[in-house]
């Protein structure tokens, strides 16, 4: 009964191709997010979705598309892949319109390497 | 937007010795304050959090105070052992105003490395 879950685990692929990582949560949360981990362990939010609807759109490139088909699903789109991609994204769910102070629970992470 | 700032990144204690980590953010609006641990390879988690109206908060051999005045917040964690050992993150958020969302920002994280 895993709360956050996310596929694939590692994801190795060639500059130029276009992948997906996909998110579930079954917390019943209404707010999912996108965290990407750099080399140097510097975590940055990318995205967040609440209610289908995109509120945050960090100043992260065009190639990357957060999609969510319901509430429980944030799936992360990139497109043309470059070697600075590679990185590990973390999705993460809240339940932030239920409570003033909501705390936010992270997946497993996928590794994504790009060669 | 919000700036943490996070030290020290590297913090070796022996271990039974206390360990404390300091934050500093930059938005006097933000409200809520978690910390963060995170083992080589997994998923952080959530050890401890703070609101803007608590001044301290402990939970067994963890606590974390907030100074908003002064825009800092420090995690402590005292009769540290080996498990112990991991990276370290604070992370600020702003207030909810309802029909939005917002994430965390984090600081650049805390290597505590806990020495037998």
């Amino acid at each position: 009964d895993t709360a956050v879950s996310q596929t694939p685990k590692y994801l190795v692929t060639q500059m130029g191709n276009d992948k997906s990582i996909k998110c579930e949560q079954n917390l019943g949360h209404d707010t999912m997010y996108w965290y990407k981990q750099d080399s140097k362990k510097f975590l940055k939010i990318m995205f967040s979705y609440n209610n289908k609807e995109l509120i945050i759109n960090e100043t992260v490139p065009n190639r990357f598309s957060p999609k969510s088909p319901d509430k429980a699903h944030l799936n992360l789109h990139i497109n043309s892949l470059e070697l600075g991609d590679s990185a590990v994204y973390f999705c993460a769910s809240s339940p932030r319109e239920k409570r003033e102070y909501p705390e936010q629970y992270f997946g497993p992470g996928t590794r994504l390497t790009v060669t | 937007g919000e700036n943490v700032e996070q030290h020290p990144s590297t913090l070796s204690v022996q271990e039974g010795d206390s360990a404390v980590i300091k934050c500093t953010y930059s938005d006097s609006a933000s409200n809520y304050f978690p910390w963060y641990k995170q083992e080589l390879g997994k998923r952080p988690q959530l050890i401890i959090d703070i609101r803007s109206n608590v001044g301290e908060k402990k939970d067994q051999r963890i606590a974390v105070t907030l100074n908003k005045t002064a825009k800092h917040f420090s995690l402590h964690i005292t009769e540290t052992q080996p498990e112990d050992s991991a990276v370290y993150f604070c992370a600020a958020s702003g207030v909810y105003s309802g029909g939005g969302a917002d994430g965390l920002t984090f600081g650049k994280g805390t290597h505590l490395i806990i020495q037998p």
